[in-house]
């Protein structure tokens, strides 16, 4: 399966820390994409990244994607309460079929207490 | 105005029950898609069109029938309705092949 698996599955800092969250997946990719959802609402696109590139920054976002052991880490920088959400990692590659799809990880749970 | 709508947001029903779901994105995109996220949170694609053609049919059961009359809106509808069908669906679209994802706010299915 192509599907990414996130950890930890629940991450609890203090406002200001900085909160790391890791991907690992299991094929060939065309890139990865970090998704975030706020409670009862829907995904919003966080930060994409190329299979040919290592590391790419936006805001106070920091992604990094290593395509040789399969996995990806986000990290967010000085978190806010506001940062509260579930984050996703989302892997786009092809299926054995030959569709182009996105696949989701389970997802990171992250708590910012003020 | 909002980008990927989702109508109703909220839709409670009986099992057996017939019902269907409606999406519309304004952003051009010529790509669409179904996901379902279940009560663990993991979601799952289910059907994507391109140009209202049918490209990607995940192993869904057949009391999902979605729909596709212009680029701009996708339908899902569904037959026969269990218990197992309460979830949280979510539409989204996209630039064929190209990046990321604009997702709906969701409409979420309790099936009683």
């Amino acid at each position: 399966s192509q599907q990414g698996e996130e950890d930890p599955q629940a991450l609890s800092i203090q406002e200001g820390e900085n909160a790391t969250m890791n991907c690992s997946y299991k094929t060939s990719i065309n890139n990865l994409q970090w998704y975030r959802q706020n409670s009862g609402r829907g995904l919003v696109h966080l930060i994409l990244i190329r299979s040919n590139e290592r590391e790419k920054h936006s805001g106070r976002l920091r992604v990094t994607l290593d395509t040789s052991k399969k996995s990806s880490s986000l990290l967010i920088t000085a978190s806010r309460a506001a940062d509260t959400a579930s984050y996703f990692c989302a892997t786009d590659g092809f299926d054995q079929g030959g569709s182009e799809k996105l696949v989701f990880g389970k997802g990171t749970k992250l708590t910012v207490n003020p | 105005d909002t980008a990927v709508s989702q109508t109703p947001k909220y839709l409670v029903t009986q099992m057996g029950n017939d019902k269907s779901i409606k999406c519309e994105q304004n952003l051009g995109h010529d790509t669409m898609y179904w996901y379902k996220q279940d009560s663990k949170k993991f979601l799952k694609i289910m059907f994507s069109y391109n140009n209202k053609e049918l490209i990607i049919n995940e192993t869904v059961p057949n009391r999902f029938s979605p729909k596709s009359p212009d680029k701009a809106h996708l339908n899902l509808h569904i037959n026969s309705l269990e218990l197992g069908d309460s979830a949280v669906y979510f539409c989204a679209s996209r630039v064929w092949r190209e990046g990321e994802q604009f997702f709906g706010p969701g409409t979420r299915l309790t099936v009683l």
